[in-house]
């Protein structure tokens, strides 16, 4: 099956500095996408992104198919912003469909 | 508004009991997900549905059941034959697999 490979798996940062999280993947994907975890388990989703660049406010992500691997950026990041960071893809072998989740980035951002 | 609700938030298990996870979703999505998630993990999909009455296995399904007899529910049962329970269990929606996900807030199944 697909790999998926996050780095770093855990940063800690001063509120206000900026980051970048990255996602390797092993195959051809149809569907990426980036999800926070708060720290009661609840999981937002960031971004569909399966290739080009989104911005949604302070954070915005590229994904580069042909080069398999997705970054997501975080800019003047804020204690909210901690929690952990998933990146997941999609991999079709016949007709499963199932998305695989990477091991995720934990983030802590310090006031 | 529309989203994922499963409940409850927390369950707790005796050894060779059943127990089942509800998820609701009022978002009209015909795929339906569950996942489960250990302490500094990832998620690992247990089984999916992309449309009612049928379901798929995933990567984990031994000691799980699930069932899609309407759009918006997607039950899963944990059954007595799942060794290792206590987990984190989270279902999702989406339109189909290429789709965006929508997750609920999960449930924290322990066994006592």
């Amino acid at each position: 099956g697909i790999q998926v490979e996050q780095s770093p798996p855990d940063l800690i940062l001063q509120e206000g500095a900026n980051s970048t999280l990255r996602c390797n993947f092993s195959d051809s994907v149809n569907n990426l996408q980036w999800f926070h975890q708060n720290p009661w388990g609840q999981l937002i989703n960031l971004f569909y992104i399966p290739s080009g660049t989104k911005q949604n406010g302070r954070l915005s992500a590229t994904t580069v198919a042909t080069e398999r691997y997705s970054l997501l950026y975080i800019s003047s990041s804020q204690t909210t912003d901690s929690g952990v960071y998933f990146c997941a893809v999609l991999y079709q072998g016949g007709s499963n469909y199932k998305l695989t989740f990477g091991k995720g980035t934990l983030l802590t951002v310090n006031p | 508004d529309g989203g994922i609700t499963q409940s409850p938030k927390y369950l707790f298990r005796k050894e060779g009991q059943n127990v089942t996870l509800s998820c609701e979703q009022n978002l009209n999505h015909d795929a339906m997900y569950w996942y489960r998630q250990d302490p500094g993990q990832g998620l690992r999909l247990i089984y999916y549905s992309q449309i009612v009455n049928d379901f798929q296995k995933g990567d984990i399904a031994e000691g799980y059941s699930v069932s899609r007899e309407k759009k918006e529910s997607f039950p899963l049962t944990v059954t007595s034959a799942q060794k290792n329970p206590t987990a984190f269990y989270l279902c999702a929606s989406s339109w189909g697999p290429n789709y965006g996900y929508t997750f609920g807030s999960g449930t924290r199944l322990t066994v006592v």
